[in-house]
């Protein structure tokens, strides 16, 4: 069955290191998205990507790059990870044109910036 | 700017009716969602309206919408403990695919 993965689930790592998340997909999904969830905010968006080498900027991108090497991964990097970035991370993918524009979710990974 | 918001609680009875109300202030909205994140898991989307829609009903759910107000609304009949979860509402505009969500209404459901 196709799916969604995020790798890894759980994460603490230290002010100022290097992250990355991993997102993978198997529907063949054109568009890639990432969120974080925080308490009374909902979901935001970071970044998305409408296909491969095209990457854009959500909600609250500062922070935070990716890059679209292929059609199945959307890896999202913390560049120096600080504690606001304490979160987690939901990866989304859809097909465009389908009905509704459904977007399927990952399971989210949890970071903890220390 | 888009803003969409949701009540932050509800607390029901297993077998009553529930309903989770959303507001959004964007006009140009194509599609609104409802989804259910149930603990440690992902988003997992219920239902969606198309927006020259005003109801939708599946199942045990029924949905709501009133443009003129832009308020959404989702009925679950017959609610039982496993609706308990966090329920979302979202919407996708004529911009492109991207999502705006609400902050969240937490359901709870008690025997």
């Amino acid at each position: 069955d196709a799916e969604i993965t995020q790798s890894p689930r759980h994460k603490i790592t230290e002010t100022g290191r290097q992250v990355t998340l991993a997102c993978h997909q198997t529907w063949n999904h054109n568009n890639m998205f990432w969120y974080r969830q925080d308490l009374g905010h909902g979901l935001r968006l970071i970044h998305y990507s409408y296909g491969v080498h095209d990457t854009n900027k959500g909600e609250v991108s500062d922070g935070y790059s990716v890059s679209r090497s292929n059609t199945e991964d959307l890896p999202l990097t913390l560049e120096s990870a600080a504690s606001s970035q304490t979160s987690v991370y939901f990866c989304a993918s859809s097909d465009p044109g389908a009905p509704g524009d459904e977007q399927y979710f990952g399971p989210g990974t949890r970071l903890t910036v220390t | 700017g888009e803003d969409v918001e949701q009540s932050l609680f509800l607390s029901v009875r297993e077998g009553d009716s529930s309903v989770i109300n959303c507001t959004y202030t964007d006009s140009s909205s194509t599609y609104l969602y409802w989804y259910k994140q149930e603990p440690g898991a992902g988003l997992q989307l219920l239902t969606y309206i198309f927006s020259n829609m005003d109801m939708k009903q599946d199942q045990r759910l029924t949905v709501l919408l009133n443009k003129k107000d832009k308020h959404l609304s989702l009925r679950i009949a017959d609610t039982q403990t496993g609706d308990s979860a966090i329920y979302f509402c979202a919407e996708v505009t004529n911009a492109g695919n991207m999502l705006t969500f609400g902050g969240g209404t937490r359901l709870m459901v008690k025997p």
